[in-house]
């Protein structure tokens, strides 16, 4: 969806690096998230802010800091990236009109940790 | 561990055939149940939801079938085209309205 968009596409890094991954959206939408994907595992939640204040850790935010920057922005860090980080990662959004929210992705950033 | 259980984990049908994806949950507080559709090189897409006081939805040749009691839904790909070739994963939204996923189906549909 263009109208979610992430940065960088793709990253090959080294085991003890700082990554980070970034996510910007003109949907106007308040809640964003970020997953990681691995095969056979699904999307499991990193972090969600439901807005610029209010940031929560999801099921394996271990590893992971996230900062809102703005409505529309979204970071996902890894401080001192490991193997077991290499995944796909996606932000995603969705507005805040009750529980039965459709989420918005973005194309995704495939991560590779050497 | 997974509070939205999918199977199979892959699936090949003949073009023109039905796609049968099935998900179970244990938690009775879900109470949104969405599939998503990913092609390669995509984010998720909305494809079609459901709210557990119906027991089907269909839209298109997409159709969701749920069955509360037995605390499963399905998702059916009637005449199934090569162009439904994806992964699909089934959803779930708990109180905290955030989304559990199951761990995606792999759908090949053969020419």
């Amino acid at each position: 969806d263009a109208d979610v968009t992430q940065t960088p596409r793709n990253r090959i890094t080294k085991t003890g690096k700082r990554i980070m991954l970034e996510c910007s959206q003109t949907k106007g939408h308040d809640r964003m998230y970020w997953y990681r994907q691995d095969p056979g595992l699904g999307l499991r939640l990193i972090y969600y802010s439901f807005d610029v204040k209010d940031i929560n850790k999801g099921e394996i935010s271990d590893g992971y800091s996230v900062s809102r920057q703005a409505q529309a922005k979204f970071s996902l860090s890894l401080e001192s990236a490991i193997p077991n980080q290499t995944a796909l990662y996606f932000c995603a959004t969705s507005d805040n009109r009750g529980s039965y929210n459709e989420q918005f992705f973005g194309p995704g950033t495939r991560l590779t940790v050497l | 561990q997974q509070q939205v259980k999918q199977s199979p984990q892959s699936l090949i049908v003949q073009k023109g055939g039905i796609s049968i994806i099935n998900c179970a949950y244990e938690n009775t507080a879900f109470d949104y149940f969405p599939w998503y559709q990913q092609f390669p090189g995509k984010g998720p897409a909305l494809l079609i939801a459901i709210r557990p006081d119906v027991s089907e939805k269909k839209e298109g040749r997409f159709t969701i079938s749920f069955n509360k009691s037995a605390k499963q839904f399905s998702l059916h790909i009637m005449d199934s085209q090569p162009g439904d070739s994806a992964t699909y994963f089934c959803a779930a939204t708990d109180s905290n309205y955030q989304l559990i996923w199951g761990a995606g189906t792999k759908l090949i549909i053969k020419p």
